[in-house]
């Protein structure tokens, strides 16, 4: 069975520092791998996904992330974080077979001290 | 407004109670899904549908019931609240099968005392 962990439940980080939450899946074959952020009182926001192809992805809000098969890794980076970065991340891994097969993480939530 | 909406976004219930979850979306997506968000669970999926009159149960579904009679509506039912139903309640929606990129709603807080 798929499964997704995030080993960090819990991280607090400067205003301006450099960011990277871990995301290690299980999954017998080509994952489909999803980064996903909740702010406060919100639904969860797509922020980048790897289908395919270039293993270093881009999203939104100046997020990336990398894929590594050989480590079954898809870490979150951020160069410089803003307060408006506070919140909680969940990544995700699925595959082509549909929606429902779509595997959380616990997520990590992550602070931003000024 | 276009979008996903979910209501009520905070319902606070006694056991026994039946509550309903409304889910509304304007995409006319295929997909529909319910989610619950629980400290240390991440999200589980409750039950989710392909397409009206066409649902199925995701990997915690006891306890609730799901109809979708129309494609933009999706309502969860708690029949008779337990108290490990408190949780955060989140619907989405898709495209369609395979990898889409899912769509959520803001979310319902439900208590049940």
């Amino acid at each position: 069975a798929q499964s997704v962990t995030q080993p960090d439940i819990h991280i607090t980080v400067s205003e301006g520092a450099s960011l990277e939450l871990r995301c290690n899946y299980s999954y017998g074959a080509t994952p489909y791998l999803f980064w996903y952020v909740q702010s406060p009182g919100q639904g969860l926001q797509l922020l980048l996904k790897y289908f395919s192809g270039d293993t270093l992805v881009q999203g939104i809000k100046g997020f990336e992330a990398e894929f590594k098969r050989s480590q079954s890794s898809f870490n979150l980076r951020k160069p410089s974080v803003h307060w408006s970065d506070a919140a909680e991340y969940f990544c995700a891994v699925g595959s082509n077979f549909g929606n429902e097969k779509l595997t959380f993480g616990t997520g990590t939530r992550l602070t931003i001290i000024p | 407004d276009a979008g996903i909406t979910q209501s009520p976004r905070y319902k606070i219930t006694e056991t026994g109670r039946q509550v309903t979850l409304m889910c509304h979306q304007t995409w006319s997506h295929s997909y529909m899904f319910w989610y619950r968000q629980d400290l240390g669970h991440g999200l589980r999926l409750i039950y989710y549908s392909a397409a009206a009159d066409i649902t199925d149960k995701g990997e915690v579904p006891d306890g609730y019931v799901v109809s979708r009679s129309k494609t933009e509506n999706f309502p969860l039912t708690l029949e008779s609240a337990t108290r490990s139903q408190t949780s955060v309640y989140f619907c989405a929606s898709s495209v369609g099968a395979g990898a889409n990129v899912l769509t959520f709603g803001a979310g319902s807080r439900l208590t049940v005392l």
